[in-house]
């Protein structure tokens, strides 16, 4: 099984500021299989990005992943109040999925 | 519109057998490509992915909850089930259904999620 491991845990960020999130494979993931989404307390997670770069209907251009293999990055420009969140990464093989553990981006 | 809805027991006791129900609307299962997954979230912890139940009756399990899980459908209500057995303190969690389809194999709609919490 494949594990997802985000970095950092917590990210103490100002609004306006810029976020950067990473997820480490523990073994190379296919791009096109590999999500990030966004979670509110109470809320059902969103999808952001998926296929690694692709952003989801109705995302904002702020929020744009990068990265191949074993290491993804998610990328939050100018930080929203409404950004401040759990975000985890998600990667699908061989019929199962697997989540990171998240990172939670918090307003300092 | 795109919607799944959880409905079940907030409480069960040790031991017993957890069904879930997930009532689709705005699709269908029995479209090729379609797939219902359920995924749970402990209190406060991270997601994890519990089953999978494809258009073509295909059903994929944690391997890791397998011997526990069992996912279906009721095609003419819409619905899809999950039974967890022999349920324990540890399986206190938020249950998601969520919808994958064709070659997008994220998860692009979500229920709103249902809190069964394991006690006596």
């Amino acid at each position: 099984e494949i594990v997802l491991t985000q970095s950092p845990g917590t990210l103490s960020l100002s609004p306006g500021e810029t976020a950067t999130l990473s997820c480490r494979a523990s073994q190379s993931v296919s791009s096109t299989y590999f999500a990030w989404y966004q979670q509110k307390p109470g809320q059902a997670p969103r999808v952001l990005i998926y296929g690694a770069s692709s952003r989801a209907t109705g995302i904002p251009d702020r929020f744009s992943g990068t990265g191949s293999g074993t290491d993804f990055t998610l990328t939050i420009s100018r930080l929203e109040p409404e950004d401040f969140a759990v975000y985890y990464c998600q990667q699908y093989g061989t019929s199962f999925w697997t989540f990171g553990q998240g990172t939670k981006v918090e307003i300092k | 519109q795109v919607t799944l809805r959880e409905s079940g027991p907030a409480l069960v006791k040790p031991t017993q057998t957890l069904t879930l129900t997930c009532t689709l609307s705005g699709f269908s299962l029995t479209t090729s490509g379609m797939r219902v997954s359920w995924i749970r979230q402990p209190p406060g912890k991270a997601l994890e992915w519990l089953a999978r139940l494809d258009w073509d009756d295909d059903e994929f399990y944690s391997i890791s909850l397998k011997t526990r899980l069992t996912i279906s459908k009721d095609t003419s209500r819409n619905q899809v089930f999950l039974t967890m057995t022999n349920m324990d303190h540890v399986d206190t969690a938020t249950y998601y259904c969520a919808r994958t389809r064709g070659y997008q194999y994220y998860f692009d709609y979500w229920g709103q999620g249902i809190l069964v919490t394991v006690s006596s």
